[in-house]
C-alpha cells in the first residue's frame, strides 16, 4: 500500500490565526489526494479533492476559502485552514489513492488541530 | 447518493472469541468494500476489502463476506486479541477510478483480556 506522511501531527493556535497541513505522498506520485475531517467518535467526512496542477474540489458545505488546499507537486498537497475559530478544532486526514485506479485509498496518521 | 449503516456500534468480546460487524449499502452500482482500522489518535488503516465479483475473501484472522442482493458485507474476526481494539469503518464505492468512500459510522471493538 501507499505511504502517507502528515505534519504536523498536532497543532494549537489561537483563534484568527492560519494553519498549514502537509500531506506527502511517499512511495509514489499522486496526481489526486484527498482531504478528510473528523470529529470525535464521528466517521470519515470528505471535504475536498487535491488535484495536481489544478484547482481543488470541494464538498459541498465546505468552504472553499476557508480552507485552501495546494498540490503544487505529485507527491505533495498542503490544507490550510484560515482564519481558524474554535469550532475549525478536529481531526484531518489525508489519503492518497493507491496504484493502478483499483479504488484503494490509503490514509495518512492525521492531523489534530485544535484552536483556542 | 450512497448511505452506508454499519452496526453495530459498540462491540465488547472476551479475549480469543470472534467478533463480526455488519454493514449494508443502499447503492447498487457500489462494487468495491473496504474496511479500516483506527486506533485512537492515528489514521485509518486499510485492513481488508473485497470486490463485488467475489462473495469472501480472508487474510489470517480477518475474513469479509459479501451478500450483493443483499446489499451487505461484514467483518469477521476470529480469536481476538487485545490488540485488535480499535474503531472499525467499513466503507462503499464504485471501485475502479472512483475514489469516492461512503463511510459506515464505525464500530468501536473492545477485547477485554
Amino acid at each position: 500500500g501507499a505511504v502517507v506522511s502528515q505534519h504536523p501531527s498536532w497543532v494549537i493556535c489561537k483563534s484568527g490565526t492560519s494553519v498549514k497541513i502537509e500531506c506527502r505522498s511517499l512511495d509514489f506520485q499522486a496526481t489526486t489526494m484527498f482531504w478528510y475531517r473528523q470529529f470525535p467518535k464521528q466517521s470519515l467526512m470528505l471535504m475536498a479533492t487535491s488535484n495536481e496542477g489544478s484547482k481543488a474540489t470541494y464538498e459541498q458545505g465546505v468552504e472553499k476559502d476557508k480552507f485552501l488546499i495546494n498540490h503544487a507537486s505529485l507527491t505533495l498537497s498542503t490544507l490550510t485552514v484560515t482564519s481558524a475559530h474554535p469550532e475549525d478544532s478536529s481531526f484531518y486526514i489525508c489519503s492518497v489513492p493507491g496504484q493502478g485506479f483499483t479504488g484503494e485509498l490509503f490514509f495518512g496518521e492525521g492531523s489534530r488541530l485544535t484552536v483556542l | 447518493g450512497e448511505n452506508v449503516e454499519q452496526h453495530p456500534s459498540t462491540l465488547s468480546v472476551q479475549e480469543g472469541d470472534s467478533a463480526v460487524i455488519k454493514c449494508t449499502y443502499s447503492d447498487s452500482a457500489s462494487n468495491y468494500f473496504p474496511w479500516y482500522k483506527q486506533e485512537l489518535g492515528k489514521g485509518p488503516q486499510l485492513i481488508i476489502d473485497i470486490r463485488s465479483n467475489v462473495g469472501e475473501k480472508k487474510d489470517q484472522r480477518i475474513a469479509v463476506t459479501l451478500n450483493k442482493t443483499a446489499k451487505h458485507f461484514s467483518l469477521h474476526i476470529t480469536e481476538t486479541q487485545p490488540e485488535d481494539s480499535a474503531v472499525y469503518f467499513c466503507a462503499a464505492s464504485e471501485g475502479a477510478g472512483s475514489y469516492q468512500l461512503t463511510f459506515g459510522k464505525g464500530t468501536k471493538l473492545s477485547v477485554i483480556p
